[in-house]
């Protein structure tokens, strides 16, 4: 039983495009949240939700907008892709804001 | 001054040796502290939480935290080749408890 889990994996597209990027949980937790690892290897936090309310908004381009349509989903839509938009991008969740928060196995992207 | 410091390595140690990796952080009202592994390719794993002033021993592992220095580790005793990983630091901050996540340590386990 996976406990966090995204789709897709993989997803290799052009510059320009639109795509979207799906988590979902099946741990009962109440705060989701994307995070951006780049090439070097940083950890960024994009979004967090808590109970569907947006709670952390990052300094991230309008081209990135979340969507948590119950507790258990967070998705991510990116409009017009850039070729820095290039890196793995992770999904989590905790059952609280300050507990541990458990990954997704992460999705990458890759902008040709 | 970085949020999250970490010793980027790589720290190479002996199999059956102990590694010892270390993290200052900058926000003294931190209040919860994580260490997570990342295989290569692979996404963070929860290795230790630790949120009051001392030791915490989970099996192999110890994290310790001393919040008046600002500074926590992680220790690995009997260190195993499939230690090998890149160790991520991560305090939380604010009253979302934003997790600000350390550059990591990458650690080598020789045979």
């Amino acid at each position: 039983d996976t406990a966090v889990s995204q789709t897709p994996k993989y997803l290799v597209t052009q510059m320009g495009n639109d795509k979207s990027i799906k988590c979902e949980q099946n741990l009962g937790h109440d705060t989701m949240y994307w995070y951006k690892q780049d090439s070097k290897k940083f950890l960024k936090i994009m979004f967090s939700y808590n109970n569907k309310e947006l709670i952390i908004n990052e300094t991230v381009p309008n081209r990135f907008s979340p969507k948590s349509p119950d507790k258990a989903h967070l998705n991510l839509h990116i409009n017009s892709l850039e070729l820095g938009d290039s890196a793995v991008y992770f999904c989590a969740s905790s059952s609280t804001q300050d507990q541990p928060q458990h990954f997704g196995d992460g999705t990458r992207l890759s902008i040709l | 001054q970085k949020e999250v410091e970490q010793n980027s390595g790589p720290l190479s140690v002996p199999e059956g040796a102990i590694a010892s990796l270390n993290c200052t952080y900058s926000d003294r009202g931190s209040q919860s502290f994580f260490w997570y592994r990342q295989y290569s390719g692979k996404s963070p794993e929860l290795i230790m939480s630790i949120y009051s002033n001392g030791d915490k021993e989970d099996g192999r592992f110890t994290a310790q935290l001393n919040k008046a220095s600002q500074y926590v580790s992680l220790l690995i005793r009997d260190s195993q080749p499939s230690d090998s990983a890149t160790y991520l630091c991560a305090p939380a901050k604010g009253s979302n408890y934003q997790l600000i996540w350390g550059a990591g340590t990458k650690l080598i386990i020789k045979p």
